[in-house]
Parts: C-alpha cells; sequence; structure tokens
C-alpha cells in the first residue's frame, strides 16, 4: 500500500535561510507525488505536483521539489523563506492504479523573522 | 480559478443525528472525492466517485457513510448516526486525472 512519510513534525527556519520540508515515499511502481499547504482554518491549497519527466518541478510561490527514485523521496525546498510561508505543509502519494491520494502527517514551518 | 465549495463551514450536531456535508466540485472535473483530517492528524482518504458510482472506497468508509451527486453540480457527503469520533475536517476534492483541487472544508463538531 502507498504511503509517505514526513519525520519531522516542526521545521523551525530564519526569514531568509533557505527552506526544506522532508518528504519519504512507498509505493508499487511509479509514484505520483504532491506538495500541499494548509494554512489555519483553510483547506488544502496545491502547491506542486511531479508526474513524470524532469525530475525538479517548480510550483507555486517559489516553492519547489526534487524527485529522487533512488532515494524515494520528494523534499520540498524554497531558496529564501518568507514569514508568509509558516504553515502546516503536506506531501502526498498516488500509486499509479487507484485514485486516492495517500497523505504525510504534515510538517508545521514556522519562519522566524 | 476555478474552486471548490464546501457547505457549511462549520456544522455542529448531537451523537445519532444524521448530517449532509455539501460540495460543489470543478464542473468539468469527472472525479470527486472526500477526505477528513481529525484534530492534529492526517488527512485520510474516506472515498472517491466516478461515473455517478463510488470507484474506491477506504475501511474508515463503512455503512454510515454514504456519498451522491444528486443532480449536475453537487456532491454530498451523508453520515446517518453521527458517532463522537466523526468530529473531524472533511474535505471535498474534484480532479480531471492528475490534478486534484481540495475545498475549504467542513468542521464537523459532534458532541
Amino acid at each position: 500500500a502507498q504511503s509517505v512519510a514526513q519525520p519531522e513534525d516542526q521545521v523551525n527556519v530564519a526569514e531568509g535561510n533557505p527552506l526544506t520540508v522532508k518528504c519519504t515515499y512507498s509505493v508499487s511502481g511509479n509514484p505520483y507525488l504532491f506538495w500541499y499547504v494548509q494554512y489555519p482554518n483553510r483547506g488544502l491549497q496545491f502547491l506542486l505536483k511531479y508526474i513524470t519527466g524532469d525530475n525538479l518541478v517548480k510550483g507555486s510561490y517559489g516553492f519547489e521539489a526534487e524527485f529522487n527514485k533512488s532515494q524515494t523521496s520528494f523534499h520540498l525546498k524554497k531558496p529564501s523563506a518568507l514569514v508568509s510561508d509558516s504553515a502546516l505543509y503536506f506531501c502526498a502519494v498516488r500509486e499509479y492504479g487507484n485514485n486516492r491520494l495517500a497523505f504525510g502527517k504534515g510538517n508545521q514551518v514556522v519562519v522566524i523573522p | 480559478e476555478p474552486e471548490v465549495t464546501q457547505t457549511p463551514s462549520h456544522q455542529v450536531t448531537q451523537m445519532g443525528q444524521e448530517v449532509i456535508l455539501r460540495c460543489v466540485p470543478i464542473s468539468n472535473h469527472l472525479y470527486f472525492y472526500w477526505y477528513r483530517q481529525i484534530l492534529g492528524q492526517k488527512v485520510e482518504f474516506l472515498v472517491s466517485f466516478y461515473n455517478n458510482e463510488i470507484s474506491e472506497k477506504s475501511e474508515i468508509f463503512d455503512d454510515q457513510f454514504s456519498v451522491e451527486r444528486p443532480d449536475g453540480s453537487n456532491f454530498t457527503l451523508k453520515i446517518r448516526s453521527t458517532k463522537l469520533e466523526d468530529s473531524a475536517m472533511y474535505f471535498c476534492a474534484s480532479s480531471e486525472i492528475l490534478g486534484y483541487t481540495f475545498g475549504s472544508g467542513t468542521r464537523l463538531t459532534v458532541v
């Protein structure tokens, strides 16, 4: 069964510093990978996805993620964090052949001014 | 940009009561979903719906749950007899093939 691990509960980073949120996955076959962000009392907003092709995927708000098949990882990155990036970030995977997304537990990102 | 709309945003209900959560998916999307997020926990898949029938459901989606697309625009989740442990944020989503759009959620509180 497909699954996602987000090993850190909270990521603290100073404003202007690089931000990395880690994600590893487990699927049978090729994965479809997604990152979503959730602000307090809001829904899940799509950031980016990897389906096929270039391993480096660029998304919304300056975020990018790199698909690494050998390490089964899909870490989310931003070169220079903003205070407004403080939110809950979810990695999700979909296995080829079904429609359900499996989510990680989420990472709280706190950007310190 | 097209949105998935969910109503109500908050619902408080007594244990044992029936609730219906409503969603308006994006109009040209073909696949519809319900997910839930218990406070402080991860987002969990409940059910997917395609071509007017359930295409996949999780072990959470038992006989107390049902989904319906009563007309061309709405997609509903019904919980027949709510339990305290049904308290959660419920998200509706729709997709074409590989682009999922989520609504803002309905916070359900069972008292």
